[in-house]
């Protein structure tokens, strides 16, 4: 089966690092994805793992621990435009499966 | 244009008529996708095409058909909807149908068509 597990609302302030934490259960794991979906608007690619480890992409890092079956995205120095909803996305058998989102509300 | 172009934007609709949802990319991706967007829901995988051939159909009622004429162009064929059916339909691209994981993989969506079956 599948199942993806992620925090539905996180809130932060303006320069803080925050941390949105995904664990899933996944037949045929090869790899996770992060995207980023602003309100009406489409989702984006921010960041995919397939090894153990930590990949950083400026402000953004994602880490991925295989055996634990839990991945993480690290956001640094916030910024109001930061503001969005977060997907975490397995793959299962060859094709992404998604997670419900984690909502990160920036205040100033 | 650049990117992946979905229309219309919003669409309403009565549960007898027939509507079609467009998707084009300018990418030259080869795999083409449809997902359903619901409030409070993961994004759920509706159809893929790869190289125009559909290669994905996940258990989705007949009432929605797909169309892909070309590598470029991918419809949704809307008939006889159900108010369950009101959503966000987002069509993506990637350069390759989803198989080892890669940047060959990624991604790239439409803005959406906000679908409202009355």
């Amino acid at each position: 089966g599948q199942n993806i597990d992620q925090p539905t609302e996180m809130t932060a302030t303006e320069g803080a690092i925050v941390q949105i934490n995904c664990t899933y259960q996944t037949s045929g794991f090869n790899g996770l994805f992060w995207y980023q979906q602003h309100a009406g608007e489409a989702p984006t690619f921010l960041s995919y793992n397939v090894l153990d480890g930590l990949e950083e992409k400026g402000r953004f890092s994602s880490f991925l621990s295989r055996s634990k079956g839990y991945s993480y995205l690290l956001l640094k120095e916030l910024q109001m435009k930061d503001s969005a909803s977060y997907l975490c996305a397995p793959t299962g058998f060859q094709k992404l499966v998604f997670g419900t989102g984690t909502r990160l509300l920036v205040s100033p | 244009e650049t990117g992946v172009t979905q229309t219309p934007r919003h669409l309403v609709m009565g549960m007898t008529n027939k509507k079609s949802l467009k998707c084009e990319q300018h990418l030259g991706h080869n795999a083409m996708y449809w997902y359903k967007q619901s409030a409070k829901k993961p994004l759920e995988l509706m159809f893929v095409y790869s190289l125009e051939e559909r290669v994905e159909n996940n258990s989705v009622p007949s009432r929605f058909s797909p169309e892909c004429p070309n590598s470029s162009h991918l419809f949704l064929h809307l008939h006889t909807l159900q108010p369950e059916d009101s959503a966000l339909y987002l069509c993506a691209s990637s350069q390759d149908r989803q198989g080892e994981i890669s940047g060959a993989n990624v991604l790239t969506f439409g803005a959406g068509s906000r679908l409202t079956v009355l």
